[in-house]
């Protein structure tokens, strides 16, 4: 099984929607994070996470929210969807802070808003 | 700030040949690490390689190594006898020790091993 999971895998959407877009893992790291990538970019950072109760902005947060429900759980909330939102998202994880904590990434959830 | 230079969007090479795929850096911290990522059309990001910013030796992962030039604050991945698995997008990212979390993306080379 994978360590991390994302779900849904993919999405289709529409203009005004609320989504929330979903991440496990089993790797027991308290850190968790979320990134989206546009075709021709990077990934960009939108949230992170040190545990359940520390929730930072990364550097695209606005129009998005999470919630860090578990050590194993942080999903992305769209509260109202638009179409440069369309987008591959990532979730992440990592064992702790520092220069050398390396970043393992879910699968990936592609989302389109019409 | 932090930023990440590559500066080849895209490059072909004949399989079993050597490819360097460049990164540059900016930050003003001391301590950071340097990683590559590969990304296949499947879309998922598979981590390579990892350089920190004190390591004296170059950082090697089987037939992927990382040429780190700390004066030139360059970082590239050195693939050796490439194979037609490795067509993919390949990222250079960098974390920091302090600041904000997270990794710094290049915006990415598009390798394609040709037979």
């Amino acid at each position: 099984d994978a360590d991390v999971t994302q779900t849904p895998r993919n999405r289709i959407t529409k203009t005004g929607k609320r989504i929330m877009l979903e991440c496990s893992q089993t790797k027991g790291h308290d850190r968790m994070y979320w990134y989206r990538q546009d075709p021709g970019l990077g990934l960009r950072l939108i949230y992170y996470s040190f545990d359940v109760k520390d929730i930072n902005k990364g550097e695209i947060s606005d129009g998005y929210s999470v919630s860090r429900q578990a050590q194993a759980k942080f999903s992305l909330s769209l509260e109202s969807a638009i179409p440069n939102q369309t987008a591959l998202y990532f979730c992440a994880t990592s064992e702790g802070q520092g220069a050398e904590e390396t970043q393992y990434f879910g699968p990936g959830t592609r989302l389109l808003v019409l | 700030a932090q930023k990440i230079t590559q500066t080849q969007p895209g490059m072909f090479v004949q399989e079993k040949e050597a490819v360097t795929l460049d990164c540059t850096y900016d930050t003003s911290d001391q301590s950071y690490g340097l990683f590559w990522y590969k990304q296949p059309s499947s879309g998922e990001m598979i981590f390579l390689i990892y350089q920190g910013s004190y390591d004296e030796q170059n950082a090697t992962e089987g037939r992927y190594s990382l040429n780190f030039q700390k004066a030139r604050k360059s970082a590239n991945l050195v693939i050796s006898a490439s194979q037609l698995g490795d067509s993919a997008m390949y990222f250079c990212a960098m974390r920091t020790g302090g600041g904000a979390d997270g990794l710094t993306f290049g915006k990415g080379t598009h390798l394609i091993i040709q037979p």
